[in-house]
């Protein structure tokens, strides 16, 4: 069963600009972590934010975690075409040590 | 440490055949998962193991789909008989331990059941 689900499902972007996508999950967690898929690749991760932290940067990402409204936000900051790929949000439950994908986000730079 | 290998990469084969997906973990991970990926229902996780003992099958889709860890270094997901709704990429991943860790995907198997 799905825990995550990611909003938009598609996004396009010109290059430079900004790329916010968010996540929604049902249940209480430990972490939530975002990971990025290239077409026809294994998922690779990016971030992980833990359930007592609100935000968290890495180079040009920046996450946020709402543990209240249930829901993430990754932002990509001046995208660049290396960033086109799916964008995958993960949680572990506090009840077990599964790691759920969500559906994930398509993100398309334009150049 | 080459990362998680998975074999083969393209397997294609026919209705009711056995399938066999393969999967050696990073050293020292005491986590493996097996997700499948597919367009319509995303990435879903079948199974988990911890130590070599599975933890967690209930994503299991049917009783044709069956997965063993005999060791810490290597993993099988099979599938008898297989159907062309078993059509999909199949993801094994490891992590080091729970609570909070990344999990280190493989390439994936891009199986094709005709």
């Amino acid at each position: 069963s799905q825990q995550g689900e990611e909003d938009p499902q598609a996004l396009s972007i010109q290059e430079g600009e900004n790329a916010t996508m968010n996540c929604s999950y049902k249940t209480s967690i430990n972490n939530l972590q975002w990971y990025r898929q290239n077409s026809g690749r294994g998922l690779v991760h990016l971030i992980l934010i833990r359930s007592n932290e609100r935000e968290k940067h890495s180079g040009r990402l920046r996450v946020t975690l709402d543990t209240s409204k249930k829901s993430s936000s990754l932002l990509i900051t001046a995208s660049r075409a290396a960033d086109t790929a799916s964008y995958f949000c993960a949680t572990d439950a506090r009840r077990d040590d599964k790691i759920i994908f969500g559906k994930g986000t398509r993100l398309h730079i334009l150049p | 440490d080459a990362g998680v290998i998975q074999s083969p990469r393209h397997e294609v084969t026919e209705m009711g055949q056995e399938v066999t997906l393969r999967c050696k973990p990073i050293s020292g991970h005491d986590y493996l998962f097996w997700y499948r990926q597919t367009m319509m229902r995303g990435l879903e996780l079948l199974i988990y193991f911890n130590n070599n003992v599975p933890i967690d099958d209930s994503g299991m889709p049917e009783d044709r789909f069956s997965a063993k860890m005999p060791n810490a270094s290597f993993s099988t997901l099979k599938i008898q008989p297989s159907e062309p709704r078993d059509s999909a990429v199949y993801f094994c991943a490891s992590s080091p331990w729970a609570g909070g860790t990344e999990a280190f995907f493989g390439q994936g198997t891009r199986l094709t059941v005709v």
